[in-house]
């Protein structure tokens, strides 16, 4: 099926573990995006890429690395997770960063 | 830095009442405005957007919006609200310099009493 699509759905961790969440987009488009859902925060920027190998930070990179050697794939990967890193993870595409912004599904994670 | 405020957390309205959630924006120019709704568990869907032109934009769902640039706002409106509107509504700025990436507003819960 044609979209954005993130996997897995939910994932349980513990501390100190390296954890990968993908997304996969059939669209084609130039950006895509990382953004952490948090209560009182909406949606915060982790992450964006204007194309592939271009990658750069967004408001709360720290943590969080990201890698885009493919136009559909922008996996996002903590590298030591933390329990601050508890979360509801979302995917996006867009044309230009700066229009309309397709969204995954999400993917909770918990960090126990 | 665009930057985005919801000054309502949480609002509560009557089933068939009118409904306004408001949004102001900062951002030197003329800013590119999202409206997205995300019900429960599910991600966001955009209900409306503007970029340029007639301040008064149309969306899916009978929402609509209105670009002030006098007040830096860009509140989203229905006449009548439906209890399957329920849901959080989350505004968002676009700016054709610097980062360049929706940034989002903190998000209004919409409650609908029957």
């Amino acid at each position: 099926d044609a979209g954005i699509t993130q996997s897995p759905r939910y994932k349980i961790t513990e501390t100190g573990r390296q954890v990968t969440l993908m997304c996969h987009q059939t669209w084609s488009h130039s950006y895509m995006f990382w953004y952490r859902q948090d209560l009182g925060h909406g949606l915060r920027l982790i992450y964006y890429s204007a194309a592939a190998d271009i990658t750069d930070k967004g408001e709360v990179p720290d943590g969080y690395v990201v890698s885009r050697s493919k136009t559909e794939n922008f996996p996002l990967t903590l590298e030591s997770a933390t329990r601050s890193q508890t979360s509801v993870y979302f995917c996006a595409s867009s044309v230009e960063g700066n229009t309309e912004a397709f969204f995954g599904q999400g993917t909770r994670l918990t960090v126990v | 830095a665009q930057s985005v405020t919801q000054p309502d957390i949480h609002i509560t309205v009557s089933e068939g009442a009118s409904l306004e959630l408001r949004c102001n924006y900062s951002y030197g120019a003329t800013p590119y405005l999202f409206w997205y709704v995300q019900s429960p568990g599910q991600g966001l869907q955009l209900l409306l957007k503007y970029f340029s032109g007639d301040t008064l934009v149309q969306g899916i769902k009978g929402f609509e919006a209105e670009f002030k640039r006098s007040q830096s706002s860009f509140n989203l409106r229905k006449p009548s609200v439906h209890w399957s509107d329920a849901a959080e509504y989350f505004c968002a700025v676009g700016a054709d310099t610097g980062r360049r990436a929706l940034t989002f507003g903190s998000g209004t819960r919409l409650q609908v009493q029957p």
